[in-house]
């Protein structure tokens, strides 16, 4: 089955920026997603197909997709950016959803 | 305003069964795929089950696969997740989640219920 691995944990100083990486076989040709969930709540999708920021979501949040690795970019970083942040893909070969293992993003 | 209220979670002991109810309101329930959701304390986000706009496209996760029915009533809109031989790695707090699109190819998540807690404990 299709694995999406993400760092535990990333650290960051307020204003400076996250980013958040998801390794997968050959990610480059998938779409990827990814959300947003803060204690409590439901998931929020913060990007959709790679780069594509839903209504709502602010200019600071950017993705990216190549080779093995995806990224969720989070400028300008505040304490309301403090979260867990998961990629999903859909898995062709499977027809399955994947989610990443999921990354804590602190704000020191 | 779109909502997605679950039910039926509760404590339920090793073996037993749960039926898992969500209730679609704020959008048209019959065009889109739907999908069961569960986050499990400790380790993340799993997708258990997705099922079409029609409900005769559905696929489950290897970890539930044989032991979990989703299903759907356009009529209602409702969906629902049968849980059998349940196990205490199924403890999780279950979400009920509408597609992006009907089908779900390429396609996310866009929005999510509250969830419901399944706790399975002798």
């Amino acid at each position: 089955s299709y694995v999406l691995t993400q760092p535990p944990s990333v650290s960051v100083a307020p204003g400076e920026a996250a980013r958040v990486t998801c390794g997968g076989d050959n990610i480059g040709g998938k779409n990827v997603h990814w959300y947003q969930q803060k204690p409590g709540q439901a998931p929020v999708v913060v990007m959709y197909n790679d780069n594509d920021r839903p209504s709502g979501i602010p200019e600071r949040f950017s993705g990216s997709n190549s080779g093995n690795t995806a990224t969720l970019t989070i400028s300008r970083v505040g304490a309301g950016d403090e979260a867990d942040y998961y990629c999903q893909v859909w898995d062709s070969s499977s027809d399955h959803y994947v989610f990443g293992t999921g990354t804590k993003v602190t704000v020191l | 305003e779109l909502q997605l209220v679950e039910s039926g979670g509760g404590l339920v002991q090793p073996g037993r069964s749960l039926r898992l109810s969500c209730t679609a309101s704020g959008f048209t329930f019959g065009e889109y795929a739907m999908h069961w959701v569960r986050l499990v304390p400790g380790k993340g986000l799993e997708w258990v089950s997705g099922i079409n706009w029609l409900g005769d496209r559905v696929n489950y996760a290897d970890s539930v696969k044989g032991r979990v029915t989703i299903s759907r009533d356009n009529a209602k809109n409702s969906l629902y997740l049968q849980m059998n031989s349940l196990r205490s790695e199924d403890m999780a707090l279950y979400y009920c989640a509408k597609d992006k699109g009907p089908e779900f190819r390429s396609g996310y998540v866009d929005y999510w219920g509250q969830g419901t807690l399944v706790t399975v404990s002798s």
